[in-house]
């Protein structure tokens, strides 16, 4: 079955300008949480969904939100973007029952 | 709060070698899963072995295994007859059963390089 899709790859976006990244997990997985890599701060959790509903949200500002969709898809948005924002943003999706998380190969975003 | 610790920033094997990546972690909770996770430069995070907290069984999958150690809050990694597509970044991970909180808390990470 297919994996967790991360649309786009690669992303250069401006400073003050927001970004849309979107994840779609695997079929029939309905939790889906987000992580920003970088080389200073490592992985940081950013949030989780599951069937439409924010569950838990990590350290980050208001800038950064999310949504899920009835079909598991989910989307985050970071507004007036700023240098640090540049990352890696890897999405991850469980199934019920399952304890183990499925990434997908990430988003880069580049702020300049 | 839980964290990941690996002391181990970069670490090198011959081929064919056996190599042991460490992680310790601090918790107060009983039930809890521990994981590895390998980065290739490839960048999709791909889970390797994973471990229950109330199981006293080290797990293993093929050449890999674990030495999951509880009471001293101890998981490493052991990659046996090592290949060249096992370099990469290993993250070791844990999460909290139940509760509000599923997110993953992430160590910083070990190189590992693989020498032909």
């Amino acid at each position: 079955k297919a994996g967790v899709t991360q649309t786009p790859r690669y992303l250069i976006k401006t400073r003050g300008q927001q970004v849309t990244l979107s994840c779609s997990p695997i079929s029939g997985h309905r939790s889906v949480s987000w992580y920003q890599q970088t080389p200073g701060q490592g992985l940081q959790f950013l949030f989780e969904y599951f069937s439409e509903t924010q569950r838990n949200k990590g350290n980050f500002p208001g800038r950064f939100s999310g949504r899920q969709f009835s079909n598991s898809r989910s989307e985050m948005n970071v507004s007036t973007l700023e240098l640090g924002d540049s990352a890696l943003y890897l999405c991850a999706s469980r199934g019920t029952g399952d304890y183990g998380y499925t990434f997908g190969s990430g988003t880069r975003l580049t702020v300049v | 709060a839980q964290t990941v610790t690996q002391s181990q920033p970069e670490m090198s094997v011959q081929e064919a070698e056996t190599v042991t990546l460490s992680c310790t972690y601090d918790t107060s909770e009983s039930d809890y899963y521990l994981f590895w996770y390998k980065q290739p430069p490839s960048r999709q995070m791909i889970l390797v072995i994973r471990q229950e907290a109330y199981k006293q069984q080290n797990a293993t999958e093929n050449r890999f295994s674990v030495n999951f150690q509880k009471a001293a809050k101890s998981f490493s990694l052991k990659i046996s007859d090592s290949q060249l597509g096992d370099a990469a970044m290993y993250f070791c991970a844990y999460r909290r059963e139940g509760g509000a909180t599923n997110k993953l808390i992430f160590g910083t990470g070990t190189l590992l390089a693989v020498q032909p």
